[in-house]
């Protein structure tokens, strides 16, 4: 079965940092693209970051250029998200998804995973 | 940057098409792709590439691009059908993006 399974999240104070993972399993994790999204409370989807199959191309939503950082780990069938100088804004649901081809830009997540809290506040 | 312009709500009667838009500058020009999502739930691709359905999606969901206007068409509505549908495309300036959402409720 493929599956994403997200892990991390929890509550940080404002200026804080988190590292997410993403672990996957029923594909050939290092032929895939892959992406994270995230919700805030009952708004709409947002997305975050996105990394090519090979990890040498990846892209940040303005949001968040320059706190956060994306990385793989193929070896591991992992996805990271490193995100730094948390603010309020940063509090949502992370989701990570795979992308149908081996790039993101342009290309459909047709596998998400359930989700990871992540909550900014004193 | 570029933006997309979803409807907030749309409704619709069990057995009736729902057709909800996405409008974008040329985005005729664009690949769509739309996602549902239920309360509680992670997004579920329903098509991509503008009218391409995965595997185990219904008939029932199709979709069409063109001009200023996508848009994402469920016919014989199910009430297992009401959910947030967002549509996303990918841009040079704004890079991925998704539309506001729409809620689609069955009445």
């Amino acid at each position: 079965e493929v599956q994403l399974l997200e892990s991390g999240g929890g509550l940080v104070q404002p200026g804080g940092s988190l590292r997410l993972s993403c672990a996957a399993s029923g594909f050939t994790f290092s032929t895939y693209g892959m992406s994270w999204v995230r919700q805030a409370p009952g708004k709409g989807l947002e997305w975050v970051s996105g990394i090519s199959s090979r990890g040498d191309t990846t892209y940040y939503a303005d949001s968040v250029k320059g706190r956060v950082t994306l990385s793989r780990d193929n070896s591991k069938n992992t996805l990271y998200l490193q995100m730094n100088s948390l603010k309020g804004d940063d509090t949502a649901v992370y989701y990570c998804a795979k992308s149908v081809g081996a790039v993101v830009a342009g290309r459909a997540m047709d596998v998400w995973g359930q989700g990871t809290t992540v909550t900014v506040s004193s | 940057s570029y933006a997309l312009t979803q409807p907030p709500s749309v409704s619709v009667v069990p057995g009736q098409t729902a057709r909800i838009t996405c409008g974008g500058n040329n985005i005729g020009s664009k690949g769509v792709h739309w996602y549902q999502q239920k309360p509680g739930q992670a997004p579920v691709l329903v098509v991509y590439d503008d009218r391409d359905r995965p595997s185990g999606i219904p008939e029932r969901f199709s979709g069409s691009n063109s001009g200023n206007t996508a848009t994402l068409t469920i016919s014989r509505v199910e009430a297992g059908d009401e959910a947030d549908y967002y549509c996303q495309v990918w841009d040079s300036s704004s890079l991925e993006l998704f539309g506001g959402g729409t809620k689609l409720t069955v009445l």
